[in-house]
């Protein structure tokens, strides 16, 4: 079964510095993908970054990259210039593996509450 | 386009009321999901549509009814719930075939039974 680990419960940041919020995850599934979601207060789940099992390059967005390590099987996401917004709540998912489309269930870490620091 | 909308943002029933939480998206994707949140803990699936048909029903009681009308729209119906069912409710839209098949959530129902 697919698994997704978040060893950390919560962090604290200082403003303007990067932070580093682990995942390691578990599939015998040589396809898959990774994600992470970002949940504020508001309670809405915004889409940060995607990395395929396949994908030779680290993927990255903005301020967010992911540090994909597969022989590891971790996929941590690091939040560059940690700014004030950036408090929330992080998530870790992997797609549970479907032989006829995307529309398998997303499989979710416990999460990481990140507070950044002024 | 990202978004996803849900309404209502916050609703309060009892438990003999009927009510129906409303989600809607024009991405053009074809399969659309509900999620549940509890405070503090990540979202559990409920179901999955994919081109209008019901494609995954994660043994959820039968007191919730999915209805997906059409491609843009999917509703949650609600009927004789418990308190427990007090929740965060996530409705999320992906492509079928297409690409990584990223899950877009709306920003959620807050339901509370009394």
């Amino acid at each position: 079964a697919q698994k997704i680990t978040q060893t950390q419960p919560g962090m604290f940041v200082q403003e303007k510095e990067a932070v580093t919020l682990d995942c390691t995850y578990d599939t015998s599934d040589q396809s898959y993908g990774l994600f992470w979601y970002k949940q504020p207060s508001s309670g809405e789940m915004i889409f940060l970054i995607y990395q395929g099992s396949y994908d030779e390059q680290n993927a990255t967005e903005g301020r967010y990259s992911l540090n994909f390590q597969k022989a590891r099987k971790s996929a941590n996401l690091v939040i560059s210039a940690s700014q004030l917004g950036d408090s929330a709540m992080y998530f870790c998912a992997m797609r549970e593996t479907s032989r006829s489309s995307n529309t398998g269930k997303l499989i979710f870490g416990q999460g990481t509450t990140l507070q950044v620091k002024p | 386009d990202t978004e996803v909308t849900q309404t209502p943002k916050h609703l309060v029933m009892g438990m003999t009321n009927k009510k129906s939480l409303k989600c809607e998206q024009h991405m053009g994707h074809r399969a659309m999901y509900w999620y549940k949140q509890k405070a503090k803990k990540p979202p559990e699936l409920m179901f999955v549509y994919s081109y209008e048909k019901l494609s995954i029903n994660e043994s959820v009681p039968s007191r919730f009814s999915p209805e997906c009308p059409n491609s843009s729209l999917l509703n949650l119906h609600l009927h004789a719930l418990q308190p427990e069912d007090s929740a965060l409710y996530l409705c999320a839209s992906s492509q079928v075939s297409v690409g990584h098949g990223t899950q877009y959530f709306g920003p959620g129902t807050r339901l509370l039974v009394l």
